[in-house]
């Protein structure tokens, strides 16, 4: 199946700096999303992105959609410590009916921030 | 709107028995979920179902069946549980594909 390189696997740092992560990929994705994981809960919707080089912003978190559509990376701005977690980036392909199947996932960025 | 929600939270099962994991999504989508998530892994994808009546595999189907009789359903069936099954199972659902899949809550399965 395809794989998706995250990175990095853990970031520490100090709140009020910005944070910037990434995923990379073998594979041609349609659709990049970014998710984040408190403990013990399910995966929480982010960003959705579905144009190559397409640009979104939510609040302080700005992704982005590479050109080859092989990597997206996700910025968050003036960490907060709210912003623990764990970030994961997931995408997806069309298939051969027109539809998509299930997300791929990266094995998630850790988020730790030092008041 | 409860969104999706899955039961149970936690249960331990002993080598070879099977049980049921039920996920159940208010939000009339189409489109449902399971993965299972390793721990310091990303999730991955078991089944899913385009529709009621329709289902498919995903990338680690070995082990577990799904049945999807109803929109608001999708039951992950384990029937002859083993050790490599002791992970935490996500639910989730979307509209159409692509787009947006929310999550539930989980599921943490051990085998013992």
């Amino acid at each position: 199946g395809q794989q998706l390189n995250q990175s990095p696997q853990s970031m520490f740092i100090q709140e009020g700096e910005d944070v910037s992560m990434n995923c990379t990929s073998s594979s041609i994705f349609n659709t990049w999303l970014w998710y984040k994981q408190d403990p013990g809960e399910g995966p929480v919707l982010l960003i959705a992105l579905y144009k190559a080089g397409e640009l979104t912003s939510n609040g302080r978190l700005t992704a982005q959609f590479g050109i080859t559509r092989k990597d997206s990376f996700l910025n968050i701005s003036a960490s907060i410590p709210s912003d623990v977690g764990i970030y994961f980036c997931a995408g997806q392909l069309y298939n051969s009916g027109g539809g998509a199947d299930g997300l791929t996932f990266g094995k998630g960025t850790h988020l730790i921030i030092q008041p | 709107n409860a969104g999706v929600t899955q039961t149970p939270k936690f249960r331990i099962l002993k080598i070879g028995q099977s049980m049921t994991l039920q996920c159940t999504q208010d939000m009339n989508h189409n489109y449902m979920y399971w993965y299972r998530q390793d721990p310091g892994m990303g999730l991955k994808l078991i089944y899913y179902s385009v529709g009621a009546g329709i289902t498919d595999k995903g990338e680690v189907p070995n082990g577990y069946n799904v049945s999807r009789s109803t929109t608001e359903d999708f039951p992950l069936r384990l029937e002859l549980a083993a050790p490599s099954q002791t992970s935490v199972y996500f639910c989730a659902s979307s509209y159409a594909s692509p787009n947006e899949q929310f999550f539930g809550p989980g599921t943490r399965l051990t085998v013992l």
